[in-house]
């Protein structure tokens, strides 16, 4: 079945340094593309998605672009702060469900 | 606005004894209903999904059972507890027939299985 694959963590940074998650899927078809993320504590909370090739999702400061040539959808933030500390999940639709990466923890640090 | 009910938030269950963990919707009708479940330091595993009233698939053999007796109402049990049944469970839900495709998480339950 259809599945992402998303860089394992765990990644500490400093405030205001550049976030890069990778997330690559296999997939049969165009599925739609999300990026969730997991406060502490907390259930999980859709973060930005995008349906279709070459669309950009993007939210508090947060981008992926679905990039069909490589089979991608990366998140990356430009200036991270402490609040953006959580577990990003990585998913694609499949069918009537959603296929998760692993999840990667991001610690920022003050 | 849909809001998703978790029932307990916290559970700690010696082993071998049962479970029932109760999801309820608002704001919403006939949704896709959905049981993950997140162990310590992994990702979120897919338990179960419900299109409709008493149609449950299980994407994983377990010890573990749902049931979805009301249309807004998802209940995740089991008759034996295994240790390794701890972690964090988490409801979702998908509105039939949106446009998009993202779910909707609930709070979550944290099991502890002693």
């Amino acid at each position: 079945g259809d599945s992402v694959t998303q860089m394992e963590g765990p990644v500490t940074l400093s405030e205001e340094a550049f976030l890069t998650i990778n997330c690559t899927y296999t997939a049969t078809g165009y599925p739609s593309l999300f990026w969730y993320v997991q406060y502490p504590g907390e259930g999980l909370q859709l973060l930005l998605k995008a349906t279709k090739a070459d669309d950009k999702g993007s939210n508090k400061g947060f981008e992926a672009t679905y990039r069909k040539e490589t089979t991608s959808f990366h998140l990356e933030k430009g200036s991270v702060q402490v609040s953006d500390s959580a577990v990003y999940f990585c998913a694609l639709r499949d069918d009537y469900k959603l296929s998760f990466g692993a999840g990667t923890t991001v610690t920022v640090r003050a | 606005s849909q809001t998703i009910h978790q029932w307990p938030a916290t559970l700690v269950q010696p082993v071998g004894s049962p479970l029932s963990l109760e999801c309820t919707v608002e704001g919403t009708s006939n949704p896709n209903l959905y049981w993950y479940r997140q162990a310590a330091g992994r990702g979120l595993q897919l338990l179960f999904y419900s299109v409709g009233i008493g149609q449950i698939s299980s994407e994983v053999p377990q010890n573990l059972s749902a049931s979805r007796p009301q249309d807004r109402q998802f209940i995740l049990s089991s008759k034996k507890l295994l240790l390794s049944d701890s972690g964090f469970y988490l409801c979702a839900q998908k509105q039939t027939g949106a446009r998009t495709n993202e779910q909707f998480f609930g709070p979550g339950t944290r099991l502890t299985v002693l």
